[in-house]
């Protein structure tokens, strides 16, 4: 069974562009997750979806930052303008109910010059 | 707030046991996972204690102490394959929700 994906891999953009990144969760999963590691920081959560729904987005930094997850399957992330600050690495996980554990996808490395 | 803590590095001797301590304080408490990452790879899930005790799979056994606010992750036997990253997470139950909160991470460094 395939794990969650994410693409792209690494994405390296100026500041004031517009990036989207892209989580493919685990088949049959309801429940999809972002979360980001700035350098040296923990990882926080951004936002959580149970099918199409936002179930809590009080993680998003701010209103440059849209999720959607459009029929319910996959998801992206856009950053809208990016700013320095953004760059990190945006991790997606999902899990089958929101008590069951999260799987992870190896993350996005976003670098905003 | 939630504040989880956990020591930024050990090292430790192939074929030895290490112990990876982590301290929460959070509200709404539901759970603590462990999770091993590899540099630049996935966070790959370890263990899950909700309620107090020790939980075993194979050389991995972890603990929990909800009183105390207190988690260990036991390695033992030691491989070199085991040196990574090892996150503490806190589940969190908000508003209906399920949210992880991470530590920082221990990064284990496993010498011959």
């Amino acid at each position: 069974e395939a794990g969650v994906t994410q693409f792209p891999s690494h994405s390296v953009i100026e500041k004031g562009q517009t990036v989207t990144l892209r989580c493919d969760p685990i088949s049959g999963h309801d429940n999809l997750y972002w979360y980001r590691r700035v350098m040296g920081k923990e990882i926080k959560f951004l936002l959580h979806f149970v099918k199409e729904s936002k179930q809590d987005e009080s993680g998003m930094p701010n209103n440059r930052f849209l999720a959607e997850r459009t029929g319910g399957t996959y998801s992206t992330l856009k950053v809208q303008p990016a700013e320095l600050e953004d760059s990190g690495v945006y991790f997606c996980a999902s899990s089958q109910g929101t008590n069951n554990e999260q799987f992870f996808g190896p993350g996005t490395r976003l670098t905003v010059l | 707030g939630q504040n989880i803590d956990q020591p930024t590095e050990m090292t430790a001797t192939e074929g030895a046991i290490v112990q990876i301590n982590c301290t929460y304080q959070t509200s709404g408490f539901n759970g603590l996972f462990w999770y091993q990452q590899h540099a630049g790879e996935a966070p790959t899930f370890l263990s899950y204690n909700v309620l107090d005790g020790l939980e075993e799979k194979g050389r991995f056994s972890s603990f929990l102490s909800r009183s105390k606010g207190y988690s260990y992750l036991l390695l033992k036997e030691l491989q070199m394959k085991d040196s990574a990253s090892y996150l503490c997470a806190v589940r969190v139950l908000l508003t209906g929700a399920n949210n992880l909160f991470f530590g920082t991470g221990t990064r284990l460094t496993v010498i011959p």
